[in-house]
């Protein structure tokens, strides 16, 4: 059965860069069947996509939040990576990984999500 | 890119139906049948329910089922039981490869 997990710190203080790692088991992170995202939703807010990449590299951002968002992935360790930069209070949410294939237009497989504070 | 529109809230009672729209615009919704929804229980992660529009996932009841007419895609739920009281999200394909979620709607169950 597929998983994913999400971790990285609970807190990160203004100005600084978001880091989280999302570990895929139970599946090859390196299918040419599947992008892999990342989703966040602010507390009592809806959903919002972030970002995704292919495994050879190939990245897809959300326009409002490019300037700020990196995804990278390691196939060696079936991991894929989100950074953001110069967060502020508006970016603290629960941050999700997810499985998006290639074949039906999807989020289909998730991750349990982890909430990022930022605060001094 | 803007979000989509939800309702905030929609309720029924048990073995109603109901239907959740989801409006967004000719960039997105109205230009693609790639309307997918997520049902959310609180502090749970979202579950894929409806993808493409109308397609159910294997596992998925088929009380639920999707439509769309113009730059509105909706979510119907027919048979309303008590395990439906989630958010449910929509999210639509917004063309070069990028996605646009709507606010959600909670669906409470009288």
């Amino acid at each position: 059965q597929l998983q994913l997990q999400e971790s990285g710190p609970g807190l990160v203080k203004p100005s600084e860069t978001l880091s989280l790692t999302c570990t895929v088991s139970g599946g090859s992170i390196s299918s040419s069947s599947y992008y892999w995202g990342w989703i966040r939703q602010p507390p009592g807010k809806g959903l919002e996509w972030i970002g995704s990449i292919y495994y050879s590299g190939g990245t897809y951002s959300n326009p409002s939040l490019k300037s700020r968002v990196t995804i990278s992935v390691d196939t060696s360790k079936n991991q894929f990576s989100l950074r953001l930069g110069s967060v502020t209070a508006a970016d603290t949410a629960v941050y999700y990984c997810a499985r998006q294939p290639t074949a039906i237009v999807s989020l289909d497989y998730w991750g349990q999500g982890t909430l990022v504070t930022v605060s001094s | 890119q803007s979000a989509l529109t939800q309702p905030a809230s929609v309720s029924g009672s048990p073995g109603q139906s109901i239907t959740i729209s989801c409006t967004g615009t000719s960039s997105d919704v109205g230009s693609y049948n790639l309307v997918s929804w997520y049902q959310q229980h609180p502090g749970k992660a979202p579950k894929l329910m409806i993808y493409e529009g109308s397609k159910r996932p294997s596992g998925v009841s088929n009380r639920f089922s999707g439509s769309k007419s113009g730059n509105t895609a909706s979510l119907t739920i027919s048979g309303l039981q008590a395990e439906d009281e989630a958010d449910y999200h929509c999210c639509s394909y917004a063309g070069s490869s990028t996605y646009v979620f709507g606010g959600g709607t909670k669906v409470t169950v009288l």
